[in-house]
């Protein structure tokens, strides 16, 4: 079957780093997306990886490994801002979207 | 318009009434879709479009339909509403291409009662 799996929740500290990581299983692989979502928003893209390895957007990176069918959105520097839900999404062989259920990240000062 | 807009923002609904959730994209984006989206749930697929004149089935097609005249608009129709049928429900769309990304609308909060 398909199946997305991230952890519900993650708590972190203002300044510091987060890794929110997600496992994947998919019939077919065409990419893996990170979407940001802020409560009672709707989801924005945050990244794409295809190609296996770390891929950096400023604040934020990305990371696959798609062997280990695996991949993590690094957080650095957080912000309150930062203070969302954070979607994990694979891209299937009918390159259809398959979504994690999200992980909701809560920044401390 | 700039992006993909949705109507209304919110309702509430009789069960057993007909309503149909409007999607506008200016974007002049190939493919659109429908999700739902419930608590403790991932965004789940009703209906997707890869271009005008055509629709598709997602993960949750039941008691809901599509229709895709132009590049601009994909209204979502629930037949006879059921109370589980009580979600937030995005329209997206994207350009088709390999890469896929996909832009959201602000979505439409239904409440079945």
């Amino acid at each position: 079957g398909q199946n997305i799996d991230q952890p519900t929740e993650m708590t972190a500290t203002e300044g510091a780093i987060v890794q929110i990581n997600c496992t994947y299983q998919t019939s077919g692989f065409n990419g893996l997306f990170w979407y940001q979502q802020h409560a009672g928003e709707a989801p924005t893209f945050l990244s794409y990886n295809v190609l296996d390895g770390l891929e950096e957007k400023g604040r934020f990176s990305s990371f696959l490994s798609r062997s280990k069918g695996y991949s993590y959105l690094l957080l650095k520097e957080l912000q309150m801002k930062d203070s969302a839900s954070y979607l994990c999404a694979a891209k299937g062989s009918n390159y259809q979207l398959i979504w994690g259920a999200g992980t909701k990240l809560i920044i401390k000062p | 318009i700039a992006g993909i807009t949705q109507a209304p923002t919110s309702q509430i609904l009789a069960a057993g009434r007909r309503m149909t959730l409007r999607c506008t994209q200016d974007m002049r984006h190939n493919a659109m879709y429908w999700y739902r989206q419930d608590l403790g749930l991932g965004l789940r697929l009703i209906h997707y479009s890869n271009t005008a004149g055509t629709t598709g089935k997602g993960e949750v097609p039941d008691g809901y339909s599509v229709s895709r005249a132009n590049t601009d608009d994909f209204p979502l129709t629930l037949a006879s509403a059921v109370p589980s049928q009580t979600s937030v429900y995005f329209c997206a769309s994207s350009a088709g291409d390999e890469f896929n990304e996909q832009f959201f609308g602000p979505g439409t909060r239904l409440t079945v009662l």
